[in-house]
């Protein structure tokens, strides 16, 4: 199975704030990556696919990049509504998710 | 708006089986691939199996491969995941997702329900 490593775990960071998390994959899975938004105690939205595809209705200030092994997601001014937790997941083959990272104010 | 509805959680023992169902509404289900994830309270996201649109195609994570079935019907919009020969190991919240692009089956989960919760205990 294709493991996925994200890093930060957990990341503090400031409103305004421009922040990436970056997702490790153990082997080649071109771009075919998603990234997921958690908010605690509610189920997860997806917010980029192909590695880079911005979802309907998802702010701009969403953006990820990145191919191959690895990719990252950027929020480029932290609003309120950002603080969550956040997960990859590749799509190459069987999906596996990234242990997530905690983004905290 | 689109929307999954799951049921069918509970308290079961070891090694006895469930059957989980997931009700979806305002969109055409049967375009669309479906897929079931589970989350321990506190925890990351495991996926547990896919269906095509058609039933065409089946896929299961390695750690519930030979004891949960996934399945639809399509004249009732529902998704269902049997799931049998349980473990402690499977209580998780079972949420059920619909891929986000028609006759696609890229494993992208744009509409997830609330979840239904499954405790295997003794």
């Amino acid at each position: 199975a294709i493991h996925l490593t994200q890093s930060p775990s957990s990341l503090s960071a400031s409103l305004k704030d421009r922040v990436t998390i970056t997702c490790r994959a153990s082997q080649d899975i071109r771009s075919a990556l998603a990234w997921y938004q958690q908010e605690p105690g509610k189920a997860p939205k997806l917010l980029i696919y192909d590695a880079s595809s911005l979802e309907r209705g998802v702010p701009s200030r969403f953006s990820g990049s990145g191919s191959g092994t690895e990719f990252t997601l950027t929020i480029s001014s932290l609003q309120p509504e950002d603080f969550a937790t956040y997960y990859c997941q590749q799509c190459n083959g069987s999906p596996t998710f990234g242990q997530g990272t905690r983004l905290d104010i | 708006e689109v929307h999954l509805v799951e049921s069918g959680g509970g308290f079961v023992q070891p090694g006895r089986s469930l059957r989980l169902s997931c009700a979806a509404s305002e969109f055409t289900f049967e375009d669309f691939a479906m897929h079931w994830v589970r989350q321990i309270p506190g925890q990351g996201l495991e996926w547990v199996a896919s269906i095509t649109w058609n039933s065409d195609a089946t896929d299961f994570a390695d750690s519930v491969k030979g004891r949960f079935t996934i399945s639809r019907d399509n004249a009732k919009n529902s998704l269902f995941l049997q799931v049998s020969s349980l473990r402690v190991e499977d209580t998780a919240f079972y949420y059920c997702a619909k891929e986000s692009r028609p006759w696609k089956y890229d494993f992208y989960m744009d509409v997830w329900g609330k979840g239904t919760p499954v405790t295997v205990s003794s």
